[in-house]
């Protein structure tokens, strides 16, 4: 199965600042990654899909690029309701596999 | 817009089966377009795939877990079930079902529900 593997595992920064991160496939998966946003107690939500496509209702500020092994999300200038944590997933591949995880803290 | 309301049991006993619901209300259960899905996440290992179950009843499972899963289907009730078998502490998880949206990727989940395997 595709691994795929998150960096870093806890990013800490402050509200305004930009976040960066990073999920590596270990195979291409052209560019069928997307990303998710879960908060305690939530289930994970769904912020990009397909490399750069935001879903319904997504703010601008979230965008993503890549593509065969190595993808980013970026969220431009970060809001109080962005910190939380970030799983990249792809579907280029079964069984669909999830990246373990980024948390983004509030510095 | 869809909802997917999970139910069943929080708590099963080593060896036991675990066995789970989703309601979906929202109008797209029969479309072609969707799977229905579960998903786990464990603790410590995160997001898990289980498998899903398409509106003709066919089905798919992670290789992982394909030899202890049965997804099923209640069209008549816009309901589809995941039955766990043989379940050990590590099946210790909160379980959501997920729709495989327009996209392909997971866009609509159920609440989630904790469920713990212990005697």
């Amino acid at each position: 199965e595709v691994v795929l593997t998150q960096s870093p595992a806890t990013l800490s920064l402050s509200s305004g600042e930009r976040a960066t991160l990073s999920c590596r496939a270990s195979q291409s998966v052209n560019t069928f990654l997307g990303w998710y946003q879960q908060k305690p107690g939530q289930p994970p939500r769904l912020l990009i899909y397909d490399t750069s496509n935001r879903a319904t209702g997504v703010p601008a500020r979230f965008s993503g690029s890549g593509s065969g092994t190595d993808f980013t999300l970026t969220i431009s200038s970060l809001e109080p309701e962005d910190f939380a944590v970030y799983y990249c997933q792809q579907r280029n591949y079964w069984p669909r596999t999830f990246g373990q995880g980024t948390k983004v803290e509030i510095k | 817009q869809v909802q997917l309301q999970q139910s069943g049991p929080g708590l099963v006993k080593p060896s036991q089966t675990l066995s789970l619901t989703c309601t979906v209300s929202g109008g797209s259960f029969s479309s072609p377009v969707h799977y229905w899905n579960w998903i786990r996440q464990h603790p410590t290992k995160g997001l898990e795939w289980i498998g899903y179950i398409y509106h003709s009843g066919s089905t798919y499972y992670n290789p992982s877990l394909k030899s202890r899963v049965t997804i099923s289907l209640d069209t008549s009730k816009n309901q589809f079930s995941l039955n766990l078998y043989f379940v050990t502490a590590a099946d210790t998880a909160v379980y959501y079902c997920a729709r495989d949206g327009y996209n392909d990727f997971f866009d609509s989940w159920g609440q989630g529900t904790q469920v713990i395997v212990s005697s």
